[in-house]
């Protein structure tokens, strides 16, 4: 029952560092979303997927990038990390059809850019 | 340009205190408007999907309701336990099945 799974859960960068944020789902669902969530802002979208092979940029995609190489797994490359990139990052999950539409989310990931 | 504003942004209530959240949105094609609740640490558990205007949803003490520009959740006889962020997010056309979110209401209900 993982249902979407991310790694890691917490993890301190240093200004121009690079690291990636892993996300697994077992549920075969084709859509995967990055999100990332600001105190009193919302969850605002970075990247997403539409199925294996596909990606698109969302509302805030500077300084990321993303691969979509299986139906399982949505990596986030964040690429010299800056103080802006302070955050709770959330990946979620939907199938394509069917359903009542809504995105299941992992339990999130908070990195600190110092 | 699609954009959702929740208000309160923090609402306190005592224990039985019956109370609604807003959420109004401008959305190019709505097709889906969708309550999650979102507990500290964690990460959004969905609540509701409702489709249409006049469409509503109950679940326990939670009820959303769907009209051309904005939602409400109705929290009847509220429990400590009800004490949570509520978000609202709204799918615009398109097939790629992304949410455009609130920036959530955060939720006290102190016994």
């Amino acid at each position: 029952n993982a249902g979407v799974t991310q790694t890691p859960k917490f993890r301190i960068l240093k200004i121009g560092q690079s690291m990636t944020l892993q996300c697994t789902q077992d549920m075969n669902h084709n859509y995967m979303y990055w999100y990332r969530q600001d105190p009193g802002m919302g969850l605002k979208l970075i990247y997403y997927s539409v199925g294996a092979g596909i990606t698109d940029k969302g509302e805030v995609p500077n300084g990321y990038n993303v691969s979509r190489s299986t139906t399982e797994d949505f990596p986030l490359r964040l690429e010299l990390a800056a103080p802006s990139q302070t955050s709770v990052y959330f990946c979620a999950s939907s199938p394509t059809s069917g359903g009542t539409g809504e995105l299941f989310f992992g339990e999130g990931s908070r990195l600190t850019v110092l | 340009e699609d954009q959702v504003t929740q208000s309160p942004e923090a609402l306190r209530l005592q224990e039985g205190e019956s109370s609604s959240l807003n959420c109004s949105y401008t959305v190019s094609g709505l097709r889906g408007l969708f309550w999650y609740r979102q507990d500290p640490g964690k990460g959004p558990e969905f609540l509701f999907t409702l489709y249409s205007a006049g469409e509503e949803k109950e679940k326990e003490r939670l009820k959303a309701t769907l009209t051309k520009k904005e939602s409400f959740l109705h929290i009847t006889a509220p429990k400590p336990e009800d004490s949570a962020t509520y978000l609202c997010a709204v799918r615009p056309s398109g097939n790629t099945g992304k949410l455009i979110f609130g920036q959530g209401t955060t939720l006290q209900v102190k016994p």
